[in-house]
């Protein structure tokens, strides 16, 4: 599992409360990345990071915020959540630099209620 | 633009059928191509990847640059191939970033 965990791993909120999701990689990657999956649309970047604060966005940026305050944890915020936050979100790594390959975590299950 | 098109969003077999899940990429340059499955409730994981050439779990791709395409195949499907399947192109604007399909959702029944 490249020792990548994710907390909360479900959460259930409502609509305008402010949620924080957590990533956690214990092998030091360099670059890490939230996606959010939805049927129909597969995966999609979110915001990725290069190293520590230094962060950027992804496709579907809009309502997020990351912060990369160390080298184990990429933080993935929704300043004020809305239904169409409602999805899984995966976080992963990539183990090389030279290598496109990616690792995931688990998941979290977010219900916006 | 960077594009990866997986056409079918149900594919269902019975055990022992060939299988055929379709990708098929935009993307000028050399590309990678992955193949990931996501068994139920699970996390996405590595099952090929066009460089390495192999075969994992009876599944193979290869890489056809001249249709653009990076079709899965398996000559006898088994209920535990049973899973979702992203086809993933790389890399996309550096940072190792991938670009997904939305899918397809294999179910092979007994």
């Amino acid at each position: 599992d490249a020792g990548i965990t994710q907390s909360p791993r479900h959460k259930v909120t409502e609509t305008g409360t402010p949620v924080t999701l957590r990533c956690h990689q214990t092998e030091n990657h360099r670059y890490m990345y939230w996606y959010r999956q939805d049927p129909g649309h597969g995966l999609r970047l979110i915001h990725y990071s290069y190293g520590v604060k230094d962060t950027d966005k992804g496709e579907v940026s809009d309502g997020y915020s990351v912060s990369r305050s160390k080298t184990e944890d990429f933080l993935l915020t929704l300043e004020s959540a809305t239904s169409s936050q409602t999805s899984v979100y995966f976080c992963a790594i990539t183990q090389r630099e030279d290598y496109n390959e990616q690792f995931f975590g688990p998941g979290t299950r977010l219900t916006v209620l | 633009a960077q594009r990866v098109t997986q056409p079918e969003k149900l594919l269902s077999v019975f055990k022992g059928a060939p299988v055929e899940l379709k990708c098929n990429y935009s993307y000028s340059g050399s590309p990678e191509l992955f193949w990931y499955v996501q068994y139920s409730r699970q996390r996405l994981q590595l099952l090929l990847r066009h460089i390495s050439r192999e075969s994992i779990k009876g599944f193979t791709a290869d890489l056809n640059k001249g249709e653009t395409s990076f079709h899965l195949k398996k000559p006898f499907a088994q209920e535990e191939d049973s899973a979702m399947y992203y086809c993933a192109l790389g890399p996309s604007g550096g940072y190792n970033k991938l670009i997904f399909g939305a899918g397809t959702r294999l179910a092979v029944h007994p």
